[in-house]
């Protein structure tokens, strides 16, 4: 089965309010980390990334963090807004390997 | 999605019909990736290839081949279609592993009857 994997397959937030979708993966050898938003009726686009020699980064709302001691990856949305409704999917690359893995998904709904 | 189109869009077919996807890339990467989504399965990996000629199974492969003659194009083909077959299917190029993450395509749905 994938390394990777979400603790929740569903979440509900206010818009407005943050948003923490958390992925835990179990492959010590992943360097490289990426979360990708996917809407309906669309292919998955790229968000944010991080290697393993990072513990966070930020974007535009958007903040990555790693923890590496207990193998687990988050994707912090601030402000969520309706536009931020999507299934969101952990990657992770595994040193040496020629493919990503990818988890399951979470689907984030904004309430208004 | 910008550099790589996927055709056709959308396309129904008979069990036991040979079906042929395409994916097309205008960014000269040297990875490219098909993936089949259904729900509660997430993305799975069928083929992919590190170079013109240059190929490698993934995790679903069985029924699925794929040819890569040049850079830009890497078909996937379902020899005889079956209904486990019905999926979206998505294309990715990558520029590097590890490296860079995957760009997707906009899909391929298919529904076979």
């Amino acid at each position: 089965g994938e390394s990777v994997g979400l603790h929740l397959p569903t979440l509900s937030v206010q818009e407005g309010d943050n948003s923490i979708i958390n992925c835990a993966y179990s492959n010590s050898a992943s360097d490289y980390f990426i979360w990708y938003k996917q809407e309906s009726g669309k292919g998955p686009q790229f968000i944010i990334d991080i290697r393993s020699n990072m513990d966070k980064r930020q974007g535009q709302r958007v903040t990555v963090l790693l923890n590496k001691t207990v193998k687990h990856l988050s994707l912090q949305i601030a402000a969520t807004q309706p536009g931020d409704s999507a299934v969101y999917f952990c990657a992770e690359n595994i040193q040496g390997a020629q493919k990503l893995v990818f988890g399951q998904g979470t689907r984030l709904t904004i309430n208004p | 999605d910008a550099g790589i189109t996927q055709s056709p869009r959308h396309k129904v077919t008979e069990t036991g019909t040979p079906v042929t996807l395409r994916c097309h890339q205008t960014e000269n990467h040297r990875y490219m990736y098909w993936y089949r989504q259904d729900p509660g399965h997430g993305l799975r990996l069928i083929h992919y290839s590190y170079g013109v000629k240059d190929t490698d199974k993934g995790e679903v492969s069985d029924g699925y081949s794929v040819s890569r003659s040049k850079t830009e194009d890497f078909l996937l083909t379902l020899e005889s279609a079956t209904s486990s077959q019905t999926s979206v299917y998505f294309c990715a190029i990558s520029a590097g592993q590890g490296v860079y993450g995957y760009t997707f395509g906009s899909g391929t749905r298919l529904t076979v009857v």
